[in-house]
Parts: C-alpha cells; sequence; structure tokens
C-alpha cells in the first residue's frame, strides 16, 4: 500500500514564526497536494505539484508556499504564521488511475 | 462551476441498518470518483474509488455507485454497526492526476 507520511500529528507555533510542514510518500507518485481543513469550509486546496520542482496554485495559496526537490517529498511553508492559518493540514499524492491517497494530517495551531 | 454535494449532512442510524449516502456533481464530465471516511481528528482514509467508465466498486460491505449521466454517486452499507460512525467524503477528479473536489461530507453516527 501506498503510504504518505506527514512528520508532525500536532503543532504549536508562534504568530510570525515560518513553519514547515513536511509530506513523504513512499510509491513513485507524480503528483501531490497539500489542502487545509476547517470546520463548515471542508477541504480546500492550498498548492499542487506535478513533477519535481513544479508547483501550481490552489484555491487558497496566500500566505503559503511549497518546495519540491525531491519527488517522494512535497513540503508546505508558511511564511510568517497567523492565527488564521490554525487549521488541519492534510497532504496527499496520487497515480492517475488508481486514486488519492493521504496522510494522517497535522492539527496546526498558531498562538 | 464543478460543485460536489452532499447531503445530509448528518445522519444517525440503528445498528444493523442498510444505508445510502448521497452525493452529486454539477459537471457529468467527471474521470473518477473516490469515497473517503474520515475519523474525528484524523486524515482521510479511502474507501472506494470508480473509473467514469465503471458503473460500481464494491468492497466487503461498502458499494459505491456513479451514474454520470443523472450526475449522481451513492455508498451503499450494508449491516451497519457502530464501528462505521465516520464523516464520509466524497470528491470528484476531472483529469488525470487532478484535483479533487470534495463534497461537504455526511457525518454517519451507528447506534449500538
Amino acid at each position: 500500500d501506498v503510504k504518505v507520511t506527514q512528520s508532525s500529528r500536532y503543532l504549536v507555533k508562534r504568530t510570525g514564526e515560518k513553519v514547515f510542514l513536511e509530506c513523504v510518500q513512499d510509491m513513485d507518485h507524480e503528483n501531490m497536494f497539500w489542502y487545509r481543513q476547517d470546520p463548515g469550509l471542508g477541504l480546500r486546496l492550498i498548492y499542487f505539484s506535478y513533477d519535481v520542482k513544479m508547483k501550481e496554485k490552489g484555491d487558497i495559496p496566500e500566505g503559503y508556499s511549497v518546495s519540491r526537490e525531491k519527488k517522494e517529498r512535497f513540503s508546505l511553508i508558511l511564511e510568517s504564521a497567523s492565527t488564521n492559518q490554525t487549521s488541519m493540514y492534510l497532504c496527499a499524492s496520487s497515480l492517475l488511475a488508481y486514486g488519492y491517497t493521504f496522510g494522517s494530517g497535522t492539527r496546526l495551531t498558531v498562538v | 462551476k464543478q460543485e460536489v454535494t452532499q447531503i445530509p449532512a448528518a445522519l444517525s442510524v440503528p445498528e444493523g441498518e442498510n444505508l445510502v449516502l448521497n452525493c452529486s456533481f454539477t459537471d457529468s464530465a467527471i474521470y473518477n470518483l473516490q469515497w473517503f471516511r474520515q475519523d474525528p481528528g484524523k486524515g482521510l482514509t479511502s474507501l472506494l474509488l470508480i473509473q467514469s467508465s465503471q458503473r460500481e466498486q464494491t468492497s466487503g460491505r461498502l458499494n459505491a455507485s456513479l451514474d454520470k449521466s443523472s450526475g449522481r454517486s451513492t455508498l451503499y452499507i450494508a449491516a451497519s454497526q457502530p464501528g462505521d460512525s465516520a464523516t464520509y467524503l466524497c470528491a470528484g477528479c476531472y483529469n488525470q492526476g487532478g484535483k479533487l473536489i470534495f463534497g461537504q461530507g455526511t457525518e454517519l453516527s451507528v447506534k449500538p
């Protein structure tokens, strides 16, 4: 089975900090995605990547950036964390017709 | 605009009941549709994936159908159990490896 691993389950950061959320998949998936999930708003796409060093903005990219230096790793960066970025962050990878696999999520609290 | 809708938002049933969760999508040019389960505070677990050329998929007590012409998918759960209590999300994909468009989910509670 494909495994998508998010490095932290829970994180608490201070306002203004630069925050890195890491995601690693253990199959040769081309596509990787970062979503955030908030009550009442559902899952919203932040950024995605179809290949190494490629990135595309999703629906809510403001305040975020991403890095994909290796195929298996896709990092989400909060340039200057703010309280409205407190959320559940979900990473996923996909391989064409075989659907998506999600990680277990990172619950980020910005204080 | 491509949208996915799930009704109802919440459902409570007694243990042992068969139930159907509904998902509708506005654009019938769907590439595939995937059903997920999410337990509180956890990530999403894939349940079933239906390609646009397929009508249904089955896994154990779960059966998912896809009707592109009517823009609908259903997830059928047979003989429900308390362990089935979770939020169920459907998501449509409109191109190979493209982004998923999620419904808001149905929160299922199965009472013992």
